[in-house]
């Protein structure tokens, strides 16, 4: 148990739709990384944020946005979704550099 | 920007050693990064490499080079589970994110 908590686990939706993906780092974490991973793909790096604070911005949708509350947890939203938004999402949490902690992911399925 | 290339897959028979090499480019360098992923999971760390040299845990090892901009990770004395996708990843020269490797699969063979 890495201490990073994702919800949903799974999601299923239809194009053209919106969905919200949460993400609690470990306590302590102030960052929190967004990553996307395709079928057998690598991990596209989304989006970053530190306390609060975007922190450094990936190959990331202008559709889908994100943001970090003040309990420093972080929600991915994704908007007019498209087949090719099929992914596992993956949130990862981490105090300095060299070691993120990932969640088991949101695995999203557009139809 | 920044890159990093692995193989992307490697296949090697149970007690076997493999090594799965990375090289990066990035303009400034804050250490190498290792992740292993099985498949459906997700990807956990196994070391981190800031300075030259071989770091040893248990059965992995990662070296670095940085005047090379290459490292490799070595799997010793194999096992079935260790067959899993290996991720190198650097954080760019501002240092604020983690940027990953497309992976190697490793099969370990019986």
């Amino acid at each position: 148990d890495s201490g990073v908590t994702q919800t949903p686990k799974h999601l299923i939706t239809a194009t053209g739709q919106r969905v919200t993906l949460r993400c609690s780092p470990r306590s302590g974490d102030l960052s929190v990384y967004w990553y996307q991973q395709s079928l057998d793909q690598g991990l596209q790096f989304l989006i970053q944020y530190y306390n609060g604070e975007e922190r450094a911005k990936g190959n990331i949708l202008e559709r889908f946005s994100a943001q970090q509350f003040p309990d420093l947890h972080s929600e991915l939203n994704l908007s007019s979704l498209e087949l090719g938004d099929s992914a596992l999402y993956f949130c990862a949490s981490s105090e300095g550099a060299g070691e993120l902690f990932f969640g088991e992911g949101s695995r999203l399925t557009v139809l | 920007g920044q890159s990093l290339e692995q193989p992307s897959e490697v296949t090697a028979v149970e007690g076997a050693i493999v090594q799965i090499n990375c090289t990066y480019q990035t303009s400034g360098f804050y250490g190498l990064s290792w992740y292993q992923q099985h498949d459906g999971g997700a990807p956990t760390f196994l070391s981190y490499n800031a300075l030259d040299g071989l770091e040893e845990t248990g059965r992995f090892s990662s070296f670095l080079s940085r005047s090379d901009s290459y490292g490799y990770l070595l799997l010793q004395e194999l096992q079935m589970k260790d067959s899993a996708s290996y991720f190198c990843a650097v954080p760019p020269d501002n240092n604020n994110d983690m940027r990953f490797g497309a992976g190697t699969r490793l099969t370990v063979k019986p």
